[in-house]
């Protein structure tokens, strides 16, 4: 199984670029690296999913180089409300991977005014 | 992506005795995942269950103390058996992304449990 490190937390101000960096040594050829978003009392929601290179969608970039043994989660112009804890999972796409998935401990991302 | 129903939000149950988590998706779904998140921790996962068979249960997991069902292909419950303080968590249950572009998983909004 594929283990994540992320760092326990992170602060950073409104109006500000975060970027969340995951190292995953051990990733296999097919596994893809996700992110997900956790509020308190809420499940984890879907952020972003890349393979390789990087990835952009309309609320944050995913960013992969060669060997893909890292990642790194850019959140642009972070506000109060993106506050949250973000984990960084690896696993490939069949049926049934949920299996293989492991929440790592997430990072804590804290948007200071 | 599917939209998933959890019930209830929350509970306060007394130790020794049983409560049933249910878990209803707006879509059906071949495999549905009960996941655990204990206090200030991230999530462990339970059990899979698939329609018309038994769970799958990961290591220190048990079907006596967590018994699930799946009697059709939107629905699922989670049991917690003769609970105990150690029992309270935060308990999930997700579905894995289905057809088009992928979403990720969908999770439910969770059950917090605490066992008095």
């Amino acid at each position: 199984l594929a283990k994540t490190t992320q760092p326990i937390s992170m602060d950073s101000y409104e109006g500000q670029e975060v970027n969340i960096t995951c190292s995953h040594n051990n990733i296999a050829t097919n596994d893809y690296i996700t992110w997900y978003q956790q509020f308190p009392s809420q499940g984890p929601r879907f952020i972003i999913q890349g393979y390789k290179t990087k990835v952009t969608n309309e609320v944050a970039s995913l960013f992969i180089p060669a060997d893909r043994k890292s990642s790194t989660l850019s959140l642009p112009r972070v506000s109060l409300s993106d506050t949250a804890v973000y984990y960084c999972l690896v696993g490939d796409r069949t049926s049934g991977s949920a299996r293989q998935l492991t929440f790592g401990s997430g990072t804590q991302l804290t948007v200071l005014p | 992506s599917a939209v998933i129903s959890q019930k209830p939000s929350r509970d306060i149950c007394q130790r020794g005795t049983s409560l049933t988590i249910q878990c209803q998706v707006d879509s059906q779904v071949t495999m549905m995942f009960w996941y655990r998140q204990q206090p200030g921790q991230s999530l462990t996962l339970i059990a899979t269950a698939n329609q018309g068979s038994e769970a799958t249960y990961e290591s220190g997991f048990v079907i006596d103390k967590f018994p699930i069902s799946r009697p059709n292909l939107t629905f699922s419950t989670l049991t917690v058996s003769n609970m105990s303080p150690e029992d309270s968590s935060i308990y999930l249950c997700s579905v894995e992304p289905s057809g088009g572009a992928y979403y990720g998983y969908t999770f439910g909004s969770g059950t917090r449990l605490t066992v008095v």
